[in-house]
This record gives structure tokens, C-alpha cells and sequence, in this order.
């Protein structure tokens, strides 16, 4: 079945460094990908949305000069936090999708962000 | 924009029990309802999906039903046991146009009790 790698698991920076989480679909083509975060005990909150080779839409109230969407090929996207703060600490999941397709949403296996 | 509402946000019930989550949505051009199950610190599971050109939908133990007219959509998981234990999540998409954009409800935990 489709299979999305998302790297790292878990990750621990410190307040003002940045940090990269990729996301691999690794036997299907995603024209799309959203990308999710989720808090201790919340729901899954929609960032924004990447299509390959243009630029992401971004959900209301998210910053897109602090979360970095590169959707550079049809099975690799990445987010990257940048200055990253204590308040983005978070679950962090990715969704791969192609519009139009029978394969549903694919999510990753999403990243441990802690920010010391 | 697309906005789901899920009840209850807790709901126990005794193994073998029926059990019920709830969800309304907004926006009537959305034709896909999916059910994810997420154990801590886990990616969603899909548990069962429908779409908006059938009225219901079953997989054993679990069913959804959708009332397009007063878009509520329910999951309905018979014969509970202590494994379905965790966290449930409404969602709603309108695929097929340009962004799919897959909008999650609050979340519901269950837990069920031997």
C-alpha cells in the first residue's frame, strides 16, 4: 500500500535554531501534501498545503516566514521551523494526496518537536 | 472555509457496549467523510470513509452513517472492545477539486472498560 516516510521521529533544538522534517512518499506520486500540527491533546490542525513545484497556501494565522514548505518533487516535501520557539513545540504530521486520485490521504508518521 | 464539529470529546463505555461519535460539518460541497483512529503519539489510522453519494456504510463492527441535508455524519462501533480504545477523529474533504483539503473534527477518546 502507499507508504509515506516522514524523518526524524522525534527531534530536541534549542530556542532559535531551525529545524527540517522531510516527508517521502515512497511508492506512489503526491501531487499534494498538508501539512498538520497537532498539540497534546488537540486535534489535527491544518498549516497549509503544498503543491509540487508551486508555492504553498498557508492556513490563516500561519506564519509563512517561520514554516518553510518546499515541495520540490512529486515524492518529497519538507517543513522546516525556523527561530524555532518553546510555543512550537508540537506534533508535527504530514499527508500525502493526489487530487483526483483513488489513494485517499497517506499520512506520515509524524515528528516530536521539542524546543528547549 | 470548511469547519467539523465532533461529540462527545469523551465517552466511556463497558466492553460489549455500543458506542457513538457525532459530527456536523459546514460547508455543503464537501463528499468525503472519513474515520481515523490515533493511539498516542501514532500517525491517524483510516477506520472507515464515505462519500456523499451513499447514505451509509459498514465494515463488522463499525458503520458511518451521513444526513447530507443536516450534515451530520456518526460512527457507530458495535461490540466495543478494551483495543478500541483511543482517540477518534471526524473529517471532511471536498475531493475531486483543487485543494482536497482535509479539515479534522475536535476529537473524541474513548475508552472502553473490560
Amino acid at each position: 500500500g502507499a507508504v509515506v516516510s516522514q524523518h526524524p521521529s522525534r527531534v530536541i533544538c534549542k530556542s532559535g535554531t531551525s529545524v527540517k522534517i522531510e516527508c517521502r512518499s515512497l511508492d506512489f506520486q503526491a501531487t499534494t501534501m498538508f501539512w498538520y500540527r497537532q498539540f497534546p491533546k488537540q486535534s489535527l490542525m491544518l498549516m497549509a498545503t503544498s503543491n509540487e513545484g508551486s508555492k504553498a497556501t498557508y492556513e490563516q494565522g500561519v506564519e509563512k516566514d517561520k514554516f518553510l514548505i518546499n515541495h520540490a518533487s512529486l515524492t518529497l516535501s519538507t517543513l522546516t521551523v525556523t527561530s524555532a520557539h518553546p510555543e512550537d513545540s508540537s506534533f508535527y504530521i504530514c499527508s500525502a494526496h493526489t487530487p483526483g486520485g483513488a489513494r485517499g490521504y497517506t499520512f506520515g508518521s509524524g515528528t516530536r518537536l521539542t524546543v528547549v | 472555509g470548511e469547519n467539523v464539529e465532533q461529540h462527545p470529546s469523551t465517552l466511556s463505555v463497558q466492553e460489549g457496549d455500543s458506542a457513538v461519535i457525532k459530527c456536523t460539518y459546514s460547508d455543503s460541497a464537501s463528499n468525503y467523510f472519513p474515520w481515523y483512529k490515533q493511539e498516542l503519539g501514532k500517525r491517524p489510522q483510516l477506520i472507515i470513509d464515505i462519500r456523499s453519494n451513499v447514505g451509509e456504510k459498514k465494515d463488522q463492527r463499525i458503520a458511518v452513517t451521513l444526513n447530507k441535508t443536516a450534515k451530520h455524519f456518526s460512527l457507530h462501533i458495535t461490540e466495543t472492545q478494551p483495543e478500541d480504545s483511543a482517540v477518534y477523529f471526524c473529517a471532511a474533504s471536498i475531493v475531486g477539486y483543487n485543494t482536497d483539503k482535509l479539515i479534522f473534527g475536535t476529537g473524541t477518546r474513548l475508552q472502553v472498560f473490560p
